[in-house]
């Protein structure tokens, strides 16, 4: 089963423009945490945000902004005045415990391609 | 620049060579992971060392053999592979409080890009 969907496979928008990518996710525990990461044509993944499942305050950091609703099992990821810069694929991440293994397992969406044109 | 390394940047061999990709870390973490990038396949965890123990992951081919020397230092041996194991892999780092390792934060390296003729 999947446990972290992202359905937009492409997006693209104008610069300026505002623009949500959206996280849906699916665990049975009640820890778990959450992250979004920015994937540049260089390769190498960017951390941007993580959120523990006991923390629902959606956040602010300049022109990025995250809502987390355990309500829908949710994790969208807004960026506001969108600028060429922000062209990337971007991964909505989960990481659960794995109790036969005792570990955490993390589990990334199949990302988001945005495309910010001038 | 992001502290975490990889050696080579660009892999091609045949499916009876034997290679090693090796990433390296600069950030003092204790976990290093090894995933997989596929084209149109999310991000798949390969490998998971934390603490320098390795934690299993049984999906993965015994044809890719992991090895951690120390907590700066993460090797994958590569041999036999085939066609389909061309991808992307890369190497990630975090600082864990624990041997559960996943709760933090991870930071990439860019990537060995490989190719399987």
């Amino acid at each position: 089963a999947q446990k972290v969907t992202q359905a937009q496979t492409e997006i693209s928008v104008v610069e300026k423009e505002d623009v949500t990518l959206d996280c849906v996710y699916e665990t049975r525990d009640t820890t778990y945490y959450l992250f979004w990461y920015k994937q540049p044509p260089s390769g190498e993944l960017v951390f941007l945000i993580r959120r523990n499942s006991f923390d629902e305050q959606n956040e602010i950091s300049g022109r990025y902004s995250w809502n987390f609703q355990k309500s829908t099992s949710s994790f969208n990821f807004t960026i506001t005045a969108s600028q060429v810069v922000d062209s990337a694929v971007y991964f909505c991440a989960l990481s659960e415990v794995n109790r036969k293994r005792n570990n955490n397992d993390m589990r990334f969406g199949a990302g988001t391609r945005l495309t910010v044109k001038p | 620049e992001t502290g975490v390394t990889q050696t080579p940047r660009h892999l091609v061999m045949g499916m009876t060579n034997k290679k090693s990709l090796k990433c390296e870390q600069h950030l003092g973490h204790n976990a290093m992971y090894w995933y997989k990038q596929s084209a149109k396949k999310p991000l798949e965890l390969m490998f998971v060392y934390s603490l320098e123990e390795r934690v299993e992951n049984n999906s993965v081919p015994s044809r890719f053999s992991p090895e951690c020397p120390n907590s700066s230092h993460l090797f994958l041996h590569l041999h036999t592979l085939q066609p389909e194991d061309s991808a992307l892999y890369l190497c990630a780092s975090s600082q864990e409080r624990t041997r559960e390792a996943g709760n933090n934060e991870q930071f990439f390296g860019p990537g060995t890009r490989l190719t399987v003729l």
